[in-house]
């Protein structure tokens, strides 16, 4: 079975340009997650989705960021424009819907802001 | 609110030493544990996990039990091997709602011949 897919693996941008990255889910699962793990630190929560609806996004700096998963499969998530703070490993995992499912994680993809 | 402290690293040992990391968390409900591990150059994956008070979670010799009355979710095992290096992570989740998983900082753990 097929992983949690990633792209790109890196990135690097200079700060106030757009970064988007893509990620596709193990097939059938439901529920898809992002999550932005700074040097250091644990992985923390960007946003959840169910299907192609948003169950939590508290913690996603909406002035800069955004994601979609417009037919509740693949997913983007977006920075415009970018700080040299969101440097970070964006973390992609998802989960089949529903009890206390494991959550699978993707490779990530390394983001650098110059 | 939901939090995971872990013991700070980098942990160096020598191979077949024992291995212990600490965690302890905070949670409002009756969370499940989990522990993950990340390879270098790989996605997180799941090493063991425990769902309610005293289960022990175990996997390729490692094993962290489940302790309510000292909120801790200790990692342990027996013999290391140059392989286990890489950074642990320690992390909960709550049974109810959205089950999102909030992580420790990680140990960075490095195993030599």
């Amino acid at each position: 079975e097929a992983g949690v897919a990633q792209s790109p693996r890196y990135k690097i941008i200079e700060k106030r340009q757009s970064v988007a990255f893509w990620c596709n889910p193990i097939s059938g699962h439901a529920t898809l997650y992002w999550y932005q793990q700074i040097l250091g630190q644990g992985p923390k929560l960007l946003i959840q989705f169910q299907n192609n609806g948003v169950v939590d996004d508290s913690q996603l700096p909406k002035d800069r960021f955004s994601a979609e998963r417009l037919k509740g499969v693949d997913s983007t998530l977006k920075i415009q424009p970018a700080k040299l703070e969101d440097s970070a490993v964006y973390l992609c995992a998802s989960r089949l819907a529903g009890g206390r499912n494991e959550q699978f994680f993707g490779p990530g993809t390394r983001l650098t802001v110059l | 609110g939901d939090s995971v402290t872990q013991m700070e690293g980098p942990v160096t040992l020598s191979e077949e030493a024992f291995l212990t990391i600490n965690c302890t968390y905070t949670a409002t409900g009756y969370p499940s544990l989990f522990w993950y591990v990340q390879y270098p150059g790989e996605g997180l994956q799941l090493l063991l996990k425990a769902t309610k008070a005293d289960d022990k979670g175990s996997n390729k010799g490692f094993e962290a039990t489940y302790r309510k009355e000292t909120t801790s979710f200790h990692l342990e095992k027996g013999s290391v091997q140059v392989s286990d290096s890489a950074v642990y992570f320690c992390a909960l989740s709550e049974q109810t709602g959205a089950n999102n998983l909030f992580f420790g900082t990680g140990t960075r753990l490095t195993v030599i011949p």
